[in-house]
């Protein structure tokens, strides 16, 4: 079936620190997946972080960046310099264009150390 | 714009006992979801709606849990008899279907507990 793995958690990391969330994916009935990362931040609602619909691209948004790689079945999250507010729960997801249906995984929990 | 709306922010019951779940979606917005999450999991798709429709409750259980979107506007998710396994955060979401690769916006959740 359809699933997203990623980097158990939690993560901490000093501010400053690079920043790498680890998300693998298995899209058996969908042939062109959409890619998200979505972001909750303690005592908020869940939100996008950033998405990307075409492999080999690119995403970003607030300082991270996460690539499409169709052929290693990734789409990891990096920052090269994290900062104490980006404390959060991290989720991966894909969804197929066509449908409506968002697949997530589990969530990386990040802590950031000042 | 306004985002989306539920309540109540926290429920506390026993087991046996009955709730319901209300969500105002964004204005405009045709598609409506609602997702469970249990503690340290991804959120999961129970149901979703286009307008006043059910297009997918594959994974609502139907013997205790029931939703109804009667309008196309606000939805209800219903649980009849709680159990412990019921506790989780029930998130709704909203997007538009006639956009291309529209993204959804996610209300703050309702956090179930059942005891």
């Amino acid at each position: 079936g359809d699933s997203v793995t990623q980097t158990e958690g939690p993560v901490t990391v000093s501010e400053s620190e690079s920043l790498i969330i680890n998300c693998t994916y298995s899209a058996t009935s969908i042939a062109y997946p959409n890619l998200f990362w979505y972001v909750r931040y303690p005592g908020e609602g869940l939100q996008l972080l950033l998405k990307v619909i075409t492999a080999g691209q690119k995403g970003s948004s607030r300082g991270f960046e996460a690539t499409y790689n169709k052929e290693t079945t990734s789409f990891h999250l990096q920052k090269a310099s994290v900062q104490e507010s980006d404390s959060a729960v991290y989720y991966c997801a894909l969804r197929d264009t066509n449908a409506y249906k968002v697949i997530f995984g589990k969530g990386t929990h990040l802590h950031v150390l000042p | 714009e306004a985002g989306v709306t539920q309540s109540p922010r926290y429920a506390v019951l026993q087991e046996g006992q009955a709730v319901s779940f209300w969500c105002d979606p964004i204005s405009g917005h045709d598609t409506l979801y609602w997702y469970q999450q249990p503690r340290d999991q991804g959120p999961q798709l129970l149901v979703y709606f286009r307008d006043e429709a059910v297009i997918d409750n594959s994974q609502l259980p139907s013997d205790r849990f029931s939703a109804v979107r009667p309008k196309g506007t606000n939805s209800t998710l219903k649980i009849q008899s709680a159990k412990q396994g019921d506790t989780a955060t029930y998130l709704c979401a909203s997007s538009l279907s006639a956009r291309a690769n529209s993204d959804y916006t996610f209300g703050s959740g309702t956090r179930l507990l059942v005891i």
